[in-house]
């Protein structure tokens, strides 16, 4: 069974730096991987897509990383902002049928 | 272009009562997933529509059920209601079965069973 965890559970930061989340799976046979953003009592805004034979995904601030032989996954972001201040999360999908399974998130704070 | 559209986004039932959630996909999508995500935690995958049959089921009992409607919107229904059951249900909606041709969340509705 695929198990995603996420590491810290929570994270606090200034204003300006640059921070690094972390995604470990217990199934490296996976289909895609993605990160996504949740505000509080919101829903989940996708944020980057990672397929299984790429390496890694660039928007804008944000960089992720796949390593599916170690199981891992990371998401950098450059430049904290207090905008940023959410729940990431990061989900994989196993075989293409949409059955994502996620990981209980990293509370971000950035403080101004 | 609306993206995904949920109602009730609040509600509040009673254990034993019955309960159904509402979903309408973005538009162009046609499959629409449903998640159950607890305080605290991710979302959980209950099931998926695709061509108003359901195509994947996650782990949930059989008071879980659903319906895809012929113009692609979908209900979730909850019988049986158990205090366990309170949580944030999110609807995705996405073009086929595969998330890498876009995966869309709702606000999600926030049940709460007392």
């Amino acid at each position: 069974k695929q198990e995603v965890t996420q590491i810290p559970a929570a994270l606090s930061v200034p204003e300006g730096e640059n921070l690094v989340l972390n995604c470990s799976f217990t199934d490296s046979a996976i289909y895609n991987l993605q990160w996504f953003r949740q505000d509080p009592g919101k829903g989940l805004t996708s944020l980057l897509l990672i397929q299984s034979s790429q390496r890694e995904q660039t928007s804008g601030r944000l960089n992720a990383s796949l390593d599916k032989s170690s199981g891992r996954s990371t998401l950098y972001i450059a430049a904290s902002q207090p905008g940023d201040s959410a729940t990431y999360l990061c989900a994989v999908e196993a075989n293409n049928n949409n059955d994502m399974r996620f990981g209980a998130g990293t509370r971000l704070t950035v403080k101004p | 272009d609306a993206g995904v559209t949920q109602s009730p986004t609040h509600l509040i039932k009673t254990r034993g009562q019955q309960v159904t959630l509402r979903c309408s996909p973005k538009s162009g999508h046609d499959t629409v997933s449903w998640y159950q995500q607890a305080l605290g935690q991710g979302p959980q995958f209950i099931f998926q529509y695709y061509e108003e049959e359901e195509r994947q089921r996650g782990n949930f009992p059989d008071r879980f059920s659903g319906h895809q409607f012929p113009n692609y919107s979908s209900e979730l229904n909850v019988n049986a209601l158990l205090l366990g059951d309170s949580a944030l249900y999110l609807c995705a909606s996405s073009l086929g079965w595969s998330v890498r041709y876009g995966y869309t969340f709702g606000s999600g509705t926030r049940l709460t069973v007392v």
